[in-house]
C-alpha cells in the first residue's frame, strides 16, 4: 500500500527557508505515470497548489510561488523534497505531499501523506 | 482562467440530497476532481474522472458536469458522516493544478 509521509522542521524564521521532504513507501517514486508534488492549507482556509515534480526533474509550479519554491526528486531514497525561501508569516500551513495523477482527464491526488504543521514565526 | 469557484457552505437534513457546484474555464476541458475534508485530516478523493467512486467510497456520492463549465458534486442521503469540507480540483493544458475555495457541507 502506497503511503507518503512528510518531515521536516515545524518551526521556520521569516526570511529564512522552509524545507521538507517527502518519504514513500510502497511504490516506486520512478513511476513513468504518476506526478510528487505538494499542497498547503493555512490554518482555517482553503487547499493551494505549490507544485508538482515527474522523476525525470521535469517539475511545474504555481505561478503565485514560482520564485520562491524549488521541487528535487531523490530516486536513490525513494524521496522528493520541497523547498519555499523568503518565507513570510502568510506561508504558515499545514503542508501535504501527496502522488498526482495528470492525465487527458484531468488530475487526481492521491493519495496524500497526513501532512505537517509548518509555522513562521521568530 | 485558472479559477475554480465553490459556494462556500451549504447545509441538509439527514437523509436528504445535496449538491454542491464547482465552476471554472478549465472545467471545458477535464473533468473535475472531488475530495472530502475532514477536520484534522488529509483530504480523501470521492468522485473522479467523469463519476468514478475509488473503492470504499459509498454509492450515494455521485458526480456529473453540466454546460461547459460546471462540475458537481452530489450526496443523495446525506449521513451526519458526510459533513465535511468538500474541494474540486482540476487541472489546466500548462500542468497547473488548481482547487476550488472548498465548501463546507453542514449535516443537521
Amino acid at each position: 500500500q502506497l503511503q507518503l509521509q512528510e518531515s521536516g522542521p515545524g518551526l521556520v524564521k521569516p526570511s529564512e527557508t522552509l524545507s521538507l521532504t517527502c518519504t514513500v513507501s510502497g511504490d516506486s517514486i520512478s513511476s513513468t505515470y504518476y506526478y510528487w508534488g505538494w499542497i498547503r492549507q493555512p490554518p482555517g482556509k482553503g487547499l493551494e497548489w505549490i507544485g508538482n515534480i515527474f522523476y525525470s526533474g521535469s517539475a511545474y509550479y504555481n505561478s503565485a510561488l514560482k520564485s520562491r519554491v524549488t521541487l528535487s526528486i531523490d530516486k536513490s531514497k525513494n524521496q522528493f523534497s520541497l523547498k519555499l525561501n523568503s518565507v513570510t508569516t502568510a506561508d504558515t500551513a499545514v503542508y501535504y505531499c501527496a502522488r498526482l495523477e495528470m492525465s487527458y482527464i484531468g488530475s487526481r491526488i492521491d493519495p496524500w501523506g497526513q501532512g505537517i504543521l509548518v509555522t513562521v514565526s521568530s | 482562467s485558472s479559477e475554480l469557484t465553490q459556494d462556500p457552505a451549504v447545509s441538509v437534513a439527514v437523509g436528504q440530497t445535496v449538491r454542491i457546484t464547482c465552476q471554472g474555464d478549465s472545467l471545458r476541458s477535464y473533468f473535475a476532481t472531488w475530495y472530502q475534508q475532514k477536520p484534522g485530516q488529509a483530504p480523501v478523493v470521492v468522485i473522479y474522472g467523469e463519476n468514478d467512486r475509488p473503492s470504499g467510497i459509498p454509492d450515494r456520492f455521485s458526480g456529473s458536469t453540466s454546460g461547459d463549465s460546471t462540475a458537481s458534486l452530489t450526496i443523495i442521503g446525506a449521513q451526519a458522516e458526510d459533513e465535511a469540507d468538500y474541494y474540486c480540483n482540476s487541472r489546466d493544458s500548462s500542468g497547473n493544478v488548481m482547487f476550488g475555495g472548498g465548501a463546507k457541507v453542514t449535516v443537521l
